[in-house]
């Protein structure tokens, strides 16, 4: 039964192209968050989003965008793919209180050909 | 502007010593501390924390110690084992979570 669940796992796509990896989380957290694991394997905070507030790290491209269906789930749109944009994306929850407990999604690895 | 620093990317250790995985911040401000285990293919999960009003916390085989003059924070696991080799990343909390590029330790039989 898996707390934090991304799909796709693996997503191999053309420059240009627009996609999507989709997040849910089963645990009843008030708060997503979607991070970009780097070719230096920095894990560098991209967006954190409640029902309230959309907190955009300020240097990730407005290519990407963050669409919250319901409070348990948190999209991460990519459009105009670029090659750069190649990293593994994680997914994370937490209590709306309790920033500081994230559980991680198993990453979903985008490859732009 | 990497605030938490990693500064061994891997580390390899015989079965049954005694594993140190060290870290450096530059953010006085953190708060927070934590410790993230990530095997191959998978998330990182939460391991060991400690807050700044404390130098050490215990867990069983892991201990996370915190020294705040020198904006320093190690994790200690004793006795590793081959099960412990997996990444490790060192995270800080104030308001984000940032994290360390992570260390690689590898426990031999």
């Amino acid at each position: 039964d898996t707390a934090v669940s991304q799909t796709p796992k693996y997503l191999v796509t053309q420059m240009g192209n627009d996609k999507s990896i989709k997040c849910e989380q089963n645990l009843g957290h008030d708060t997503m968050y979607w991070y970009k694991q780097d070719s230096k394997k920095f894990l560098k905070i991209m967006f954190s989003y409640n029902n309230k507030e959309l907190i955009i790290n300020e240097t990730v491209p407005n290519r990407f965008s963050p669409k919250s269906p319901d409070k348990a789930h948190l999209n991460l749109h990519i459009n105009s793919l670029e090659l750069g944009d190649s990293a593994v994306y994680f997914c994370a929850s937490s209590p709306a209180s309790r920033g500081n407990e994230q559980f991680f999604g198993p990453g979903t690895r985008l490859t732009v050909l | 502007d990497q605030q938490v620093k990693q500064n061994s990317p891997s580390l390899s250790v015989q079965e049954g010593r005694i594993s140190i995985l060290n870290c450096d911040y530059t953010n006085s401000m953190f708060d927070y501390f934590l410790w993230y285990k990530k095997y191959p293919a998978e998330g990182p999960t939460f391991l060991i924390s400690i807050s700044s009003i404390k130098d050490k916390n215990e867990d069983g085989r892991f201990t996370v110690f915190l020294n705040k003059s020198a904006k320093h924070l190690s994790l200690h696991i004793v006795p590793s084992q081959p099960g412990d080799s997996a990444v490790y990343f060192c995270a800080a909390y104030d308001n984000d979570m940032r994290f360390g590029a992570g260390t690689r330790l590898t426990v031999k039989p």
